[in-house]
């Protein structure tokens, strides 16, 4: 059975700042990746997908990492702003069959303080 | 688009009370999915429908809980009847899936905070 975890749980740092967020699974025979945001309150906003034989995407100040063999991917945020502090979750489809879908982590709370 | 909608937003209700969540996919799309969300046991996925069909409902906790897709355009969500440890934040997604190899992204609507007392 897939299991995926972030870590770390929660993550404090000051504006500026470039940021690492780690999501690691168990097993690497997957079919791809997603990073989500989740505001307080809010539903997930898909932020980056990641095809299995991609080694990595990126959009603006993020850019996701993929190792499958390691059963590792990484979110980088380049120069943090306020505007960044949401939870950030990871979550990892094991095939394209129709009946395949997402596992999530639980994800990373992230503040980034003015 | 307006996104996928749901309704409603907050949920209060007591324990034994029937409890249906409404959700109504974006325009287009195929797939259907709900999830709850709890601090404990995080996002999970409760049913999947394709094409209207409930396709993975290994997730329903208990046969308190049914889903229904009548449409392409809603789908409902009851808990019948409902207990305290049903409080959670219910989350309604849907994408578009053309095929055994599509890598498509999930869109989620805002959820329904449920809370039973």
């Amino acid at each position: 059975k897939q299991e995926v975890t972030q870590i770390p749980a929660a993550l404090s740092v000051p504006e500026g700042e470039n940021l690492v967020l780690n999501c690691s699974f168990t097993d690497s025979a997957i079919y791809n990746l997603q990073w989500f945001r989740q505001d307080p309150g809010k539903g997930l906003t898909s932020l980056l997908l990641i095809q299995s034989s991609q080694r990595e995407q990126t959009s603006g100040r993020l850019n996701a990492s993929l190792d499958k063999s390691s059963g590792r991917s990484t979110l980088y945020i380049a120069a943090s702003q306020p505007g960044d502090s949401a939870t950030y979750l990871c979550a990892v489809r094991r095939s394209g069959n129709y009946g395949q879908n997402f596992v999530f982590g639980p994800g990373t709370r992230l503040s980034v303080l003015p | 688009d307006a996104g996928v909608i749901q309704s409603p937003r907050h949920e209060v209700t007591e324990m034994g009370q029937e409890v249906t969540l409404r959700c109504k996919p974006i325009s287009g799309h195929n797939s259907l999915f709900w999830y709850r969300q709890t601090m404990m046991r995080g996002l999970e996925l409760l049913i999947y429908f394709n094409n209207n069909v409930p396709i993975d409902d290994s997730g329903m906790p208990e046969d308190r809980f049914s889903a229904k897709m009548p449409n392409a355009s809603f789908s409902t969500l009851k808990i019948q009847p409902s207990e305290p440890r049903d409080s959670a934040v219910y989350f309604c997604a849907s994408s578009f899936r053309a095929g055994p190899t599509t890598n498509e992204k999930l869109f989620f609507g805002s959820g329904t905070q449920l809370s039973v007392l």
